[in-house]
């Protein structure tokens, strides 16, 4: 157990529809980073927030948006869904923005249909 | 940007070592070599970083060749908890995760 959480484990929705990602960090880190893992891209970063400010924007799309709040949990929000967006999203923390190890959550699996 | 090129996949028995190569001949002279590994239905695991000098920890041992143009992550005595995907990355000094690359690792097959 890293000590990271992630709700919900399973989302399943509908094209066109927009669902949230939420991410609970291990206790006393500051940053949280957002990733994505389908079958043909593997895993790849979406963006990091570091103390409620956002540091670094990876492949992230439009459609796509995240925030960190003053409690240092994070949601990811997704909208105008598309079937490829069905993916594993990970949620990852560290100590700080620089952190050699970050610690990743079990992930959200979500399925467009 | 630097990427990192590993085998698609691997075989081991129990209890022997495992050697587990990467190359990243684009390599700067500020990234640093890290491995993470994940296992089935869980998220990528921390397994351990370097620079330039070999790195021990009570995971594994990670061996960086002295050009830095490849290293090897060692499993002394391969366990069925260690099959996995591993990902050799590199993670520049500067702290830019547009390049935090995973790439498309070696999965591990540990044969009891």
């Amino acid at each position: 157990d890293s000590g990271v959480t992630q709700t919900p484990k399973h989302l399943i929705t509908a094209t066109g529809q927009r669902v949230t990602l939420r991410c609970s960090p291990r206790s006393g880190d500051l940053s949280v980073y957002w990733y994505q893992q389908s079958l043909d891209q593997g895993l790849q970063f979406l963006i990091h927030y570091y103390n409620g400010e956002e540091r670094a924007k990876g492949n992230i799309l439009e459609r796509f948006s995240a925030q960190q709040f003053p409690d240092l949990h994070s949601e990811l929000n997704l909208s105008s869904l598309e079937l490829g967006d069905s993916a594993l999203y990970f949620c990852a923390s560290s100590v700080r923005a620089g952190e050699e190890t970050q610690y990743f959550g079990p992930g959200t699996r979500l399925l467009v249909l | 940007d630097a990427k990192t090129t590993q085998p698609n996949s691997m075989e081991s028995n129990e209890e022997e070592p495992v050697h587990l190569p990467c190359n990243h001949s684009t390599i700067s002279g500020t990234d640093y070599i890290h491995w993470y590994r994940q296992l089935p239905s869980q998220g990528p695991e921390y397994v351990i970083h370097g620079l330039t000098s070999n790195v021990n920890n009570r995971m594994a041992s990670l061996a960086i060749a002295e050009d830095r143009k490849s290293s090897t992550l060692i499993l002394h005595r391969a366990t069925l908890r260690d099959a996995a995907v591993y990902y050799c990355i590199l993670r520049p000094l500067e702290n830019n995760f547009n390049k935090f690359y995973f790439g498309s690792g070696t999965k591990l097959n540990v044969k009891p």
